[in-house]
């Protein structure tokens, strides 16, 4: 059964800090892994999308990590900002006849001043 | 402003009835994307379509119904209501599917409420 899971659940750090959040996944076949912020009440906005060949991807202060090998990812966030706070979520989706989106139920991030 | 658009914003209804719901692709996207996303739950994959055709399904009830038209709009059918069908829908839509990835681009949702 192809499963995503997020850690941690919650957490909490001042603004200017840094983060990161771990995303592990057991989907096969693996076609690409994606972060995702979602703001609350909000649809969730694309912030990376990794492919099995690509190791890391940078966007602004966010910088993902993929090792297909160990089937983890992690999203790391540079001096955080108080907009920063939302729920990052990972998806992996598979490719072949299911052609299946995998959520994880999200690291929601909170960032105080 | 992601470019989908989904409508009504707001929904309340009673259970037994059924809703629904329209979402308008951005311009040039083929595929579309529905999710449900219940109170303090992840989002839940429904099904997608691709240029008119259902191409990939993931947990939708056998109550719940899509389709994509020739103009690519896409309406989800919500029937039979329970209360806990009560949640946040949203639609996205690539130009190309996920699985070749395709970027997704979200809609403001559509808030369900059954009472």
């Amino acid at each position: 059964k192809n499963q995503v899971e997020q850690s941690p659940q919650s957490l909490i750090i001042l603004e200017g800090k840094n983060c990161t959040l771990q995303c592990n996944y057991t989907v096969s076949p693996f076609s690409n892994l994606r972060w995702y912020k979602q703001d609350t009440g909000r649809g969730p906005v694309s912030l990376t999308i990794m492919t099995f060949s690509e190791n890391t991807k940078s966007n602004g202060r966010y910088t993902a990590t993929l090792d297909a090998d160990t089937k983890q990812s992690s999203l790391h966030i540079t001096a955080s900002q108080l907009s920063d706070s939302a729920s990052y979520i990972c998806v992996v989706i598979s490719s072949g006849s299911a052609r299946q989106l995998t959520f994880g139920s999200g690291t929601q991030l909170t960032v105080l001043p | 402003d992601s470019g989908v658009t989904q409508t009504p914003k707001h929904l309340i209804t009673a259970t037994g009835q059924r809703v629904t719901l329209r979402c308008s692709p951005r311009s040039g996207d083929l595929s579309v994307y529905w999710y449900q996303q219940s109170l303090d739950q992840g989002l839940q994959f429904l099904i997608q379509y691709y240029n008119g055709e259902e191409r990939a399904k993931g947990n939708i009830l056998e109550r719940f119904s899509a389709q994509q038209f020739p103009d690519l709009h896409s309406e989800l059918n919500l029937s039979s209501l329970e209360l806990g069908d009560s949640a946040l829908y949203f639609c996205a839509s690539s130009v190309t599917p996920s699985s070749q990835g395709g970027e997704q681009y979200f809609g403001p949702g559509t808030r369900l409420t059954v009472t």
